[in-house]
């Protein structure tokens, strides 16, 4: 059962422009909501990550959305750089369980 | 954040032996990690939950005999790939929380090739 449905697949980006990916999760039990960035060839480092609690979460250029009632969370990257070129994963679990990840979103900015 | 460390980062083996990944918690203790597969382009897919202490709790369609999983101490924890065959060849990833209610946290991952 595919409990984070994540979008888009692919994106790409112009150096500067907003990146943006959307996640959509189903177990309402889910209690926590990570990012991950990841590397080709490398394990997946957290970027960001908000609970329930809050609508909203900035750190830098990364903001996390998080719409409760529809079920949705987005990662926003503002102003964004060729270095931001990477795999990015939404996450959804509990406090004390396993966690799920989404299909992943491939993420390239052009210079 | 905390560090896990996972070893080897590569390994190739040969049809039919068997190879073992570590994974562990540098700077702290995990009751619990994680082990992940991940093929090209392709999300990760949890394979097992591993308890300090206690047996794997293994994803449906993970066979528990294929792969070994043991978690003898609160910073080690062991996937055990026995008798590879090439369809085995792919990245697998470990992670660990910290704690109840806190992040987790990812090994480097070990890129498995058997010819």
């Amino acid at each position: 059962q595919q409990q984070v449905k994540q979008s888009p697949q692919s994106l790409i980006v112009q150096k500067g422009g907003i990146s943006i990916i959307n996640c959509a999760y189903e177990n309402t039990a889910f209690d926590y909501f990570p990012w991950y960035q990841q590397f080709p060839g490398k394990g997946p480092a957290l970027l960001i990550a908000i609970r329930p609690d809050v609508s909203e979460k900035k750190e830098g250029r990364f903001t996390i959305s998080f719409n409760k009632s529809a079920k949705q969370f987005s990662l926003h990257i503002m102003d964004s750089q060729p270095g931001d070129s990477a795999t990015y994963f939404c996450h959804g679990g509990t406090s004390y369980g396993k966690l799920t990840f989404g299909q992943g979103t491939i993420l390239t900015v052009h210079p | 954040g905390a560090v896990v460390s996972q070893h080897p980062s590569w390994v190739i083996c040969k049809s039919g032996t068997s190879v073992k990944i570590e994974c562990r918690s540098l700077d702290f203790q995990a009751t619990t990690m994680f082990w992940y597969r991940q093929f090209p382009k392709q999300s990760l897919m949890l394979m097992a939950t591993s308890n300090e202490g206690s047996k794997a709790t293994y994803e449906q369609g993970v066979e528990k005999d294929k792969f070994l999983i043991n978690h003898a101490s609160l910073t080690l924890s062991t996937l055990t790939v026995t008798s590879a065959h090439p369809e085995d060849s792919s990245f697998y990833i470990c992670s660990a929380r910290v704690g109840v209610g806190t992040e987790a946290f990812f090994g480097q991952g070990t890129r498995l090739t058997v010819v």
